[in-house]
C-alpha cells in the first residue's frame, strides 16, 4: 500500500480564494483525521470521520472550513475564503479502527495564503 | 476534553546519553498513549505506544512508562544517536475520541 496520499503537497493562494485539500486514506482503514500543524499551536485536530461519518468536528476553526468524506477512499478539506492565518501544514491521517489504533499520516499539504 | 502537556519543549543531549520526555494528561478515561517522531519536513510516524493496562513497554533503545494514578507518561531513549534528532510528540486518547497531541519536544543529539 502506498500509505495515506495527500494532494497537493504545496499550495500558494491569495487571500479570499477557495482552497481544496485532498486525501486518500489507506485501503481498509475506517477512521480518518484532518490535523493542522503550526509552530505556535502544534498539531490540532480539525475533524474526525469514522466509517465516512463526521464524528467530531469541534476543531474546525470556523464556518470557512468544511470537510467531506463521500466514500471510504476519499476526503476533502475546503477553506473558503482563505485567510493568511490559515497558512499551515495540513495533515490527513487514517487508522484501521478508531482513535486508539496507530494513525498513519500523509505527507501533508503546506498551505501558504498571501 | 483531554489536555496533554509535554515538556521540555527543547532538549539537547550528547550522543550516547539518554533522553527523557514527559507528558501529563487530564482525562482519566484515556487509555491509549502513542509517541510520534517527526523529522524535519516529514510526516509524524509512530515509534511506540502503550495502553493503560501496562506500566512499561520497551522496543530496543526506546521505552515508555505510564503512571495512571498520576496521569503521566514518559518516553525514554537510551544510547542516543544523531538520527534520533527530531521532534517528538506524545498523545492520548480514550478510544472514542481522536488523539490529542502535546506541543512537541525538539530533541537534538550532539555528536
Amino acid at each position: 500500500d502506498a500509505g495515506v496520499i495527500q494532494s497537493p503537497r504545496h499550495e500558494v493562494t491569495e487571500m479570499g480564494q477557495e482552497v481544496t485539500l485532498r486525501c486518500k486514506p489507506i485501503s481498509g482503514h475506517n477512521s480518518l483525521f484532518w490535523y493542522r500543524q503550526t509552530m505556535m499551536r502544534g498539531l490540532e485536530l480539525l475533524i474526525y470521520f469514522n466509517n465516512n461519518v463526521p464524528i467530531d468536528d469541534s476543531g474546525m476553526p470556523e464556518d470557512r472550513f468544511s470537510a467531506k468524506m463521500p466514500n471510504a477512499s476519499f476526503s476533502t478539506l475546503k477553506i473558503q475564503p482563505s485567510e493568511p492565518r490559515d497558512s499551515a501544514v495540513y495533515f490527513c491521517a487514517s487508522s484501521l479502527s478508531g482513535a486508539d489504533t496507530e494513525a498513519f499520516f500523509g505527507q501533508g499539504t503546506r498551505l501558504t495564503v498571501v | 476534553g483531554e489536555n496533554v502537556e509535554q515538556h521540555p519543549s527543547t532538549l539537547s543531549v550528547q550522543e550516547g546519553d539518554s533522553a527523557v520526555i514527559k507528558c501529563t494528561y487530564s482525562d482519566s478515561a484515556s487509555n491509549y498513549f502513542p509517541w510520534y517522531k517527526q523529522e524535519l519536513g516529514k510526516r509524524p510516524q509512530l515509534i511506540i505506544d502503550i495502553r493503560s493496562n501496562v506500566g512499561e513497554k520497551k522496543d530496543q533503545r526506546i521505552a515508555v512508562t505510564l503512571n495512571k494514578t498520576a496521569k503521566h507518561f514518559s518516553l525514554h531513549i537510551t544510547e542516543t544517536q544523531p538520527e534520533d534528532s527530531a521532534v517528538y510528540f506524545c498523545a492520548a486518547s480514550e478510544g472514542n475520541t481522536p488523539l490529542v497531541f502535546g506541543k512537541g519536544t525538539r530533541l537534538s543529539v550532539i555528536a
